[in-house]
């Protein structure tokens, strides 16, 4: 199996401030690289897909880049509601998920 | 538009088996693949399975013995069916279409 390892696992940040969060997995996954954001007690909500497609609805400060075993989800401007936890998730093969980045103010 | 929508018993003893149900509307399953993933309390993301348009299956080595993912393709339901659970079990279910529409979950507690 495909196993993801995603960082940091926690992340303190204030309103405005730039983010980045990264998942480097065990093997080449194509690209085939999605970011989720969940919020407590809810479900899931997808981000991005395919390393760098940006999800219908989804504000335009959340990227994501990368290729081969080593991506990324930026943030460009922090907003209130981004606050939550952020899995990356890999469906080349066996998909597999991140352990999750809980994102929290400063 | 797509919705999920997850529905199942609450409780469920230790041995026994989970059946579990997603409904959906505004696609077809003969389209689009819906995979089941479950959260442990507090805990991170599991995928368990997944249907394919052609309905063909595959599920996640660790619980491949005890799973088995089908669906009514006139009904627009996908079912999940899992045996002999353990309280480890214990988690919200989540189906999903595409990897891109989730339902809201079904928090199933596996007591005695």
């Amino acid at each position: 199996d495909i196993q993801m390892t995603q960082s940091p696992s926690l992340l303190s940040a204030s309103v405005g401030d730039r983010v980045t969060i990264n998942c480097k997995a065990s093997q080449n996954i194509n690209k085939y690289l999605n970011w989720y954001q969940q919020k407590l007690g809810e479900a899931p909500k997808l981000l991005i897909y395919n390393t760098n497609n940006l999800q219908t609805g989804i504000p335009s400060r959340f990227s994501g880049s990368g290729s081969g075993t080593d991506y990324t989800l930026t943030i460009s401007s922090l907003q209130p509601e981004d606050f939550g936890t952020y899995f990356c998730f890999q469906h080349n093969s066996w998909p597999t998920f991140g352990a999750g980045t809980k994102l929290e103010l400063k | 538009q797509v919705q999920l929508k997850e529905s199942g018993p609450g409780l469920v003893k230790p041995s026994e088996t989970l059946s579990l149900t997603c409904t959906v509307s505004g696609f077809s399953l003969t389209s689009y693949h819906v995979s089941w993933v479950r959260q442990p309390p507090g805990k991170g993301l599991e995928w368990m399975g997944v249907i394919w348009g052609d309905g063909s299956t595959a599920y996640n080595s660790a619980l491949k013995s005890r799973l088995s993912i089908s669906r009514d393709t006139s009904k627009s339901q996908v079912f999940l069916k899992m045996s002999s659970l353990k309280t480890e079990d214990t988690a919200t279910y989540y189906c999903a279409g595409s990897y891109r529409y989730w339902g809201q979950g079904v928090m199933v507690t596996v007591s005695s």
